[in-house]
């Protein structure tokens, strides 16, 4: 187990509404990037934080935010949800930026009716 | 920009029959190159990476993976399948001269079938 968490395991919300994903981890890490996985491609990159501050963005709107505290947790937020935004959503840790190797969570399924 | 291609969709393979999966890759520099595995309803389990040296790399549960610059390949390998392999495979690659972020791009995913 990579001893990352993500909560909630799964989630169903309406257009229009706002939705607020969590992810976890055990050990220490500076750096947490998360993943849109939708249902039969690869995961695709939302944005980095590292030491609480973005930096780094994928092709997402800024209706997609996140957050990053110094307890090793983060935030996925996500306003006025689209249809299209219903997927399965991963977070990944860095734990040794001299290793590259993020390890990912179990992710949040999130459905949007 | 960068990119990464698993042309095949499914792999089917005998149990204790060499494995191959294929991936290429499209980067501006130098690329960092991961193998990934995600089963039924999992995130993804980490299995290999190329960052520099030996281009035949070794990884957990018995996978390695060749990188080839001149064909800019980086296909995952195991010498004998066990039905237990079978699962989603997932390459992805980072372009190291694209700034800070540790940004990953996954190609569309292999499944791979080992029939016992």
């Amino acid at each position: 187990e990579t001893g990352v968490t993500q909560s909630p395991t799964h989630l169903i919300k309406t257009r229009g509404q706002q939705v607020t994903l969590r992810c976890s981890s055990q050990s220490g890490h500076n750096t947490v990037s998360w993943y849109q996985q939708a249902l039969g491609q690869g995961p695709q990159f939302i944005f980095q934080y590292y030491r609480e501050e973005e930096n780094g963005r994928g092709n997402f709107p800024p209706r997609f935010s996140g957050l990053q505290f110094p307890n090793y947790s983060s935030e996925l937020n996500v306003n006025a949800l689209e249809l299209d935004d219903s997927a399965l959503y991963l977070c990944a840790i860095l734990r040794d930026s001299n290793q590259e190797t993020q390890y990912f969570g179990p992710g949040t399924r999130l459905l949007v009716l | 920009a960068q990119s990464v291609a698993q042309p095949e969709d499914q792999v089917n393979v005998a149990e204790g029959n060499p494995l191959t999966v294929k991936c290429t890759y499209s980067v501006s520099g130098n690329p960092y190159l991961f193998w990934y595995v995600q089963y039924p309803n999992r995130g993804l389990q980490f299995l290999l990476k190329y960052i520099t040296g030996d281009n035949l790399v070794k990884g957990s549960y018995g996978f390695e993976a060749e990188f080839n610059k001149s064909q800019t390949s980086f296909h995952l390998k195991k010498p004998s399948a066990l039905v237990s392999d079978s699962a989603l495979y997932f390459c992805a690659v980072r372009d190291i001269s694209s700034g800070s972020a540790r940004q990953l791009t996954f190609g569309s995913g292999t499944q791979l079938t080992v029939l016992p």
